[in-house]
């Protein structure tokens, strides 16, 4: 496909239980970034890549988040343990300059 | 510290209105582009507009229209003849100049009604 996918589309998961989401940037987008909008508020940055280097992870709550992206391309975010208070929309983009392609993203739900 | 205000949490209108939805942020930096996003009942998020500081001048692009105020620190965008299908979120967002993130409003609901 052309734009930016996300998988899985919708996540329902234990409290407790690790998750990881997926993303696949548009092929050849040096940038890739992570984003998360729980209900009602805005998009909140967590963290971004350029290529395979995690350039700014200020945005990850706390050490249950973490992001890999070791080919440059196919990005992970990884959540452990998770809580209810994670339940949001996960979203990634892509970019080669200041244009940002949204993926549909991942709707995580904790119960 | 950088952050966007959108005061207007809802705003509800009525088809062929005119309406102004008020962006204000905060930053040091004299290097930053400004942003507005639109988030339809679908979810999605259409870019609008970008706009970097050194550029003041106000832009229409069909109903649209954005007005950008360093001296308020104001990035307001107004819908002329609103329609139903304006209905969505709108999001004002801020970047600076020596990083990547987008810092981003609360969103005003827009609700234009027939």
């Amino acid at each position: 496909g052309a734009g930016v996918s996300q998988s899985p589309r919708y996540k329902v998961t234990k409290r407790g239980q690790d998750v990881a989401l997926r993303c696949d940037p548009i092929s050849g987008h040096v940038s890739l970034y992570w984003y998360r909008q729980a209900l009602g508020q805005g998009p909140e940055f967590l963290t971004y890549f350029n290529y395979e280097a995690q350039q700014d992870k200020s945005g990850l709550p706390n050490d249950r988040f973490s992001a890999e992206r070791p080919e440059g391309s196919i990005s992970t975010l990884t959540i452990q343990r998770t809580e209810q208070r994670d339940s949001a929309m996960y979203r990634c983009a892509s970019s080669l300059d200041w244009f940002l392609y949204f993926g549909p993203g991942t709707r995580l739900t904790v119960t | 510290a950088q952050k966007v205000t959108q005061a207007q949490t809802e705003i509800s209108v009525v088809e062929k209105e005119d309406v102004t939805l008020d962006c204000v942020y905060e930053t040091r930096d004299t290097t930053y582009y400004l942003f507005w996003y639109k988030q339809p009942p679908s979810g999605e998020l259409v870019f609008l507009i970008r706009r970097n500081s050194f550029d003041e001048q106000n832009e229409i692009s069909g109903r649209y229209s954005w007005n950008f105020q360093k001296s308020t620190s104001s990035f307001n965008f107004t819908i002329t003849a609103s329609q139903v299908v304006d209905s969505a979120v709108y999001f004002c967002a801020l970047r600076d100049g020596n990083n990547r993130k987008l810092i981003w409003g609360l969103g005003t609901s827009l609700a234009v009604n027939p």
